[in-house]
């Protein structure tokens, strides 16, 4: 089982749809989650870390369930700009060992 | 604040060049990253270091060689540049990595 995975999609939806990713962990003692989102040609850029409780940003709201250790991304009433690649990143291992990136999933918002 | 900062943006090289892609941060993020980017494909780390003087390589170091003096700088080595090295370089850097990563702008580099 890959450390982190995520389905590749393209996710392709009408403007102002909801839709969700997920991303399923295999170490079950990771301790940090973010999204990140990565325009084409882009760097990545932290779209938001991922809490225990479950988090809201605007339109996005990321949760977590440690149980069956996946992660969600929520995105509500869709803009064009919302059209990127999105990364689920995980802090998997103790010490210094870097995080670890899905390969992400496409999204692209239709007019 | 810059942030982190790569020089070149961009890069051709032919098979056989040398060339060091340079990476600064003016956060004083102990911890820095380098990866690399294939066309549709997701990162892939070379190296990274938790602090100056301690580096380590990562998914797939051959073909690079990075050192940490400062810091601030993080530069990754390409010796004797070969076509699968075409690719998008980023360096990346964090406090801690419970914060995520803050990554510069890329180097794209071509070798031909």
């Amino acid at each position: 089982r890959k450390e982190v995975e995520q389905d590749p999609g393209p996710f392709n939806v009408p403007e102002g749809a909801t839709v969700a990713f997920n991303c399923t962990y295999s170490n079950s003692a990771s301790q940090s989650f973010f999204w990140y989102r990565q325009d084409c040609r882009k760097e990545p850029k932290l779209l938001m870390s991922v809490y225990s409780s479950g988090n809201e940003d605007g339109r996005f709201t990321a949760q977590l369930n440690r149980a069956s250790q996946y992660i969600s991304l929520l995105i509500r009433d869709s803009k064009l700009s919302d059209s990127a690649t999105y990364l689920c990143v995980v802090n998997s291992f103790s010490g210094n060992t870097p995080l670890v990136f899905g390969k992400g999933t496409r999204l692209s918002v239709i007019a | 604040n810059a942030g982190v900062t790569q020089t070149p943006k961009f890069r051709i090289l032919k098979i056989g060049q040398s060339m060091t892609l340079q990476c600064t941060q003016d956060m004083n993020h102990n911890y820095m990253y380098w990866y690399r980017q294939d066309p549709g494909m997701g990162l892939k780390l070379i190296y990274y270091s938790v602090g100056a003087g301690i580096t380590d390589k990562g998914e797939v170091p051959n073909g690079y060689n990075v050192s940490r003096s400062t810091t601030e700088d993080f530069p990754l080595r390409l010796e004797l540049a070969a076509p699968s090295q075409t690719s998008v370089y980023f360096c990346a850097s964090t406090l801690d990595r419970d914060y995520g990563y803050t990554f510069g702008s890329g180097t794209r580099l071509t070798v031909v």
